[in-house]
């Protein structure tokens, strides 16, 4: 099972570019990386996914390197309302996909 | 509109009552979870199904039951809850994407407090 490892918080201001980094040094050969957003007392919600280089839609853009040990997550212009915790999620993809490592996550905190 | 339903959304209830959390999904999804979040732990896998009569424990099963005799339903099944289950519950689904990757699609919690 594909561990990972997230800072545990990080703080930025509105306007400013956040990127979150997460370590996954047990990364599968199949494995796909994806990040979670969660407010609170709500369930986590997809933000993005990829499995190498880098891969952009509307809200973030995930860089992953050649290696794929690491990823990054990249926030443009955060604003107020992307204060959350956020995931990064390796599946296990051996021989399931159910068996999933969420962790602690990411505490952003965005400041006016 | 894909959903995945949990009820009871708030439940308190006393040590030893048995109590079941319903969740329901109607993506025709093969995959469904249970997840409970505390404070400082982040989210922790209990168990996940990956079709109809196959399940499996995750990190923390004990204390816990489940069971998925139909595809979008999932129960979590408290034989005699006990106040260290006193959290707040996520019921997952999801399917393997066409191009290999997945997304999860998580309920909107359920907050159980035993006494």
């Amino acid at each position: 099972l594909a561990k990972t490892t997230q800072p545990i918080s990080m703080d930025s201001y509105e306007g400013q570019e956040v990127n979150i980094t997460c370590s996954h040094n047990n990364i599968a050969t199949n494995d796909y990386i994806t990040w979670y957003q969660q407010f609170p007392s709500q369930g986590p919600r997809f933000i993005i996914q990829g499995y190498k280089t880098k891969v952009t839609n509307e809200v973030a853009s995930l860089f992953i390197p050649a290696d794929r040990k690491s990823s990054t997550l990249s926030l443009p212009r955060v604003s107020l309302s992307d204060t959350a915790v956020y995931y990064c999620l390796v599946g296990d993809r051996g021989s399931t996909l159910g068996r999933l490592y969420f962790g602690r996550g990411t505490q952003l905190t965005v400041w006016p | 509109e894909a959903q995945v339903t949990q009820n009871p959304r708030y439940l308190i209830t006393v040590t030893g009552k048995k109590l079941t959390v319903t969740c329901s999904q109607n993506m025709n999804h093969e995959y469904m979870s249970w997840y409970r979040q505390d404070p400082g732990l982040g989210l922790r896998q209990i168990y996940y199904s990956m079709n109809v009569e196959v399940t499996d424990k995750g990190d923390v099963p004990e204390g816990y039951k489940v069971s998925r005799k139909e595809k979008r339903n999932f129960p979590l099944i408290l034989e005699s809850p006990s106040p260290n289950q006193t959290s707040l519950y996520f019921c997952a689904s999801s399917s393997r994407d066409r191009g290999g990757g997945n997304t999860i699609y998580f309920g909107e919690g359920s907050w159980l407090t035993v006494v």
